[in-house]
């Protein structure tokens, strides 16, 4: 079946640009995660989404992130008026709930961004 | 502190070694530990899941010690194939995931 769909692979944007990202779950796979990597770093834990729940936020680093989750299924990762220091690879992943907590994340190729 | 930590290495090793790596986590309430493992400009991938009783799949064993919050992973016969970044995961009671900064393996010929 399909995997974690992300898009774009890559984006270059100016500095102070609104940009969009796009993840797209693995069906069926109520947790959705973002996280970002900055090159030679690991991964930077920024939101996630559990169903209906209220998301966990506590990774976004300013606020000029804000993420969505429309209908449990896709989600925007939005950064308004970008920075060069937010030029990185933002990875998404899903996850199945309800398997005592055990199951493991399945990522997206994820979105090079790049702030020019 | 951080919630996850790990020793970067480099670790270099030859073909065939057995090699060690050691990740501490600091929120005892904890739930579900895994081991990804990432290669160069790729999304991580589940290597293998950390079960309570310690796990083995082929060449590699996990085990988990809860009293000192501890993961590990021991790769035995290293080829390779097996050069890559490795990444302890940890999952609290929310489901918030958490990674280690990776620990780096060279295998070399």
């Amino acid at each position: 079946g399909a995997g974690v769909s992300q898009s774009p692979s890559n984006k270059v944007t100016e500095k102070g640009k609104d940009v969009e990202l796009r993840c797209d779950p693995i069906s069926g796979h109520t947790a959705l995660y973002w996280y970002r990597q900055s090159l030679g770093q690991g991964l930077e834990f920024l939101i996630y989404f559990q169903g209906n729940s209220a998301p966990d936020k506590s990774g976004l680093p300013s606020d000029r992130f804000s993420a969505e989750r429309t209908g449990g299924s896709v989600s925007t990762l939005t950064i308004q008026r970008t920075q060069q220091e937010d030029s990185a690879v933002y990875l998404c992943a899903s996850s199945l709930v309800g398997q005592g907590g055990n199951s493991p994340l399945h990522f997206g190729n994820g979105t090079r961004l790049t702030v020019t | 502190r951080k919630e996850v930590e790990q020793d970067p290495g480099p670790f270099n090793v030859p073909e065939g070694a057995t090699v060690a790596f050691n990740c501490t986590y600091s929120n005892s309430a904890s739930q579900s530990f895994f081991w990804y493992r990432q290669d160069c400009r790729k999304e991580p991938k589940l290597l293998m899941s950390v079960y309570s009783s310690g796990n083995e799949d082929g060449r590699f064993t996990a085990q988990l010690n809860r009293a000192s919050q501890y993961i590990s992973l021991l790769i035995r016969d290293s080829k390779l194939s097996d050069s890559a970044t490795y990444l302890c995961v940890v999952r609290g009671g929310g489901f918030k995931t958490i990674f280690g900064a990776g620990t780096r393996l060279f295998v070399k010929a």
